[in-house]
């Protein structure tokens, strides 16, 4: 039942290996998003895409390529994993891009 | 500034109030949020405002807003242990971003 779900929960990996994070919504909102969160808990917004169509990109290095193949789902893609990608992503999404979102349970990336 | 500003810390005693404080930067914002994240979780909306709204109450939450000085604080009525927790605001800005402030850490103490 659970409304934005995230896999993996947890994912630890060595410096320049390729790994992929999923996110699904059930709610059938037509904007999801991918957050940072930093080892000092701050939030910062790194894609929106809407209705599959990528509206928010902000300045992030190219390695990161999000990828949406149908409204619910939007995947995180990150080539050549540095020690600086370590923190939790969160995927969210809302009914519009002006109201309230709803998080999933975070992923946990660690490099060494 | 362009950072939502937040305390990074407040403790109170179990059964005593708490007030957090947020000064967000888009005076255009039309919703401002309460979102709480609790050790190793996810982030859960508590609760939001309207901003044509000073003042929005639910159950033991109360949140004030004070459009002239884009101050916002949520009140957390009879503090419970459970409550202890990392509070964020958070703006949508005008360009569709919710922008969050760093958070502030509510202890509880017992």
């Amino acid at each position: 039942d659970t409304a934005v779900s995230q896999t993996p929960k947890y994912l630890v990996t060595q410096m320049g290996n390729d790994k992929s994070i999923k996110c699904e919504q059930n709610l059938g909102h037509d904007t999801m998003y991918w957050y940072k969160q930093d080892s000092k808990k701050f939030l910062k917004i790194m894609f929106s895409y809407n209705n599959k169509e990528l509206i928010i990109n902000e300045t992030v290095p190219n390695r990161f390529s999000p990828k949406s193949p149908d409204k619910a789902h939007l995947n995180l893609h990150i080539n050549s994993l540095e020690l600086g990608d370590s923190a939790v992503y969160f995927c969210a999404s809302s009914p519009r891009r002006d109201y309230g979102y709803t998080f999933g349970s975070g992923t946990r990336l660690t490099v060494v | 500034g362009e950072d939502v500003e937040q305390s990074l810390f407040l403790s109170v005693r179990e059964g005593d109030s708490s007030v957090i404080n947020c000064t967000y930067t888009d005076s255009s914002s039309t919703y401002l949020y309460w979102y709480k994240q609790e050790p190793g979780a996810g982030l859960q909306l508590l609760t939001y405002i309207f901003s044509n709204m000073d003042m929005k109450q639910d159950q033991r939450l109360t949140v004030l807003l004070n459009k002239k000085d884009k101050h916002l604080s949520l009140r957390i009525a009879d503090t419970q242990t459970g409550d202890s927790a990392i509070y964020f605001c958070a703006e949508i800005r005008r360009d569709d971003k919710l922008v969050f402030g760093a958070g502030t850490i509510l202890r509880v103490k017992s």
